[in-house]
């Protein structure tokens, strides 16, 4: 079965950088692309962006565009979402999704203090 | 950026009763190729969303067929059909047509 499992939750600094993993199982990782989704505590759900794992290639929501990177890891079947410049904007869940969001992992808080 | 607009914010039915969900976008949601790119998720406490609905009206795996959707190019409705303790959470709309894909607000089910 498809499984999306991600990292443990961080606590990172103002001005930090902080790098989530999300380990994809149960499909071939390169045949759907990879998308991060935002979600501020008690608040909607917001798309940050999609990566191809086959070729790499990503898209993004403009409003992420200098915020948030992705990558993935084709040896590993792991995507990466960096986020840099952290502020307190920033604290919220992230989750990874596969394609059509049909499947999730089960999300990864991070927190953004000193 | 289309904006997706739920209503109600809050729902309280008794279980075994219907309940109803609309959404509405601000743009159609009606591709070239015929689909309607409007899905449906369920949030239940402390979970990850979990889709029920796919491109208007598909019933996502694994799910009761008691949740159906159902709408036109921009006014879309989620119904669930005796409604059960299992279904309480947050709903959301969503729209995969185009970047930035964005989603409703949220409409929260309780039981009475």
């Amino acid at each position: 079965q498809v499984n999306l499992l991600q990292s443990g939750a961080a606590l990172v600094k103002p001005g930090a950088s902080v790098k989530l993993s999300c380990k994809a199982s149960g499909y071939t990782f390169t045949d759907y692309y990879i998308h991060w989704v935002k979600q501020s505590h008690g608040k909607s759900l917001e798309w940050i962006g999609y990566i191809n794992p086959n070729s790499g290639y990503t898209n993004y929501n403009e409003k992420f565009k200098s915020k948030a990177t992705l990558t993935v890891d084709k040896s590993t079947n792991t995507a990466y979402m960096e986020l840099s410049r952290l502020t307190s904007e920033d604290s919220a869940t992230y989750y990874c999704t596969r394609s059509g969001l049909a499947h999730w992992g089960q999300g990864v808080m991070v927190t953004v203090s000193s | 950026d289309i904006v997706m607009t739920q209503a109600p914010l809050s729902v309280s039915v008794t279980p075994g009763e219907s309940a109803s969900i609309s959404c509405r976008s601000s743009k159609s949601l009606l591709h070239s190729n015929g689909i309607t790119y409007v899905y449906w998720y369920l949030q239940k406490p402390g979970k990850s969303p979990q889709l029920l609905i796919y491109r208007m009206s598909n019933l996502a795996s694994g799910v009761p067929d008691r949740f159906s959707g159902s709408g036109s190019e921009t006014d879309f409705t989620l119904k669930i059909s005796r409604v059960e303790a299992e279904d309480v959470g947050i709903y959301y709309c969503g729209q995969l047509l185009e970047n930035p894909y964005t989603f409703g607000a949220g409409t929260k089910l309780e039981l009475k």
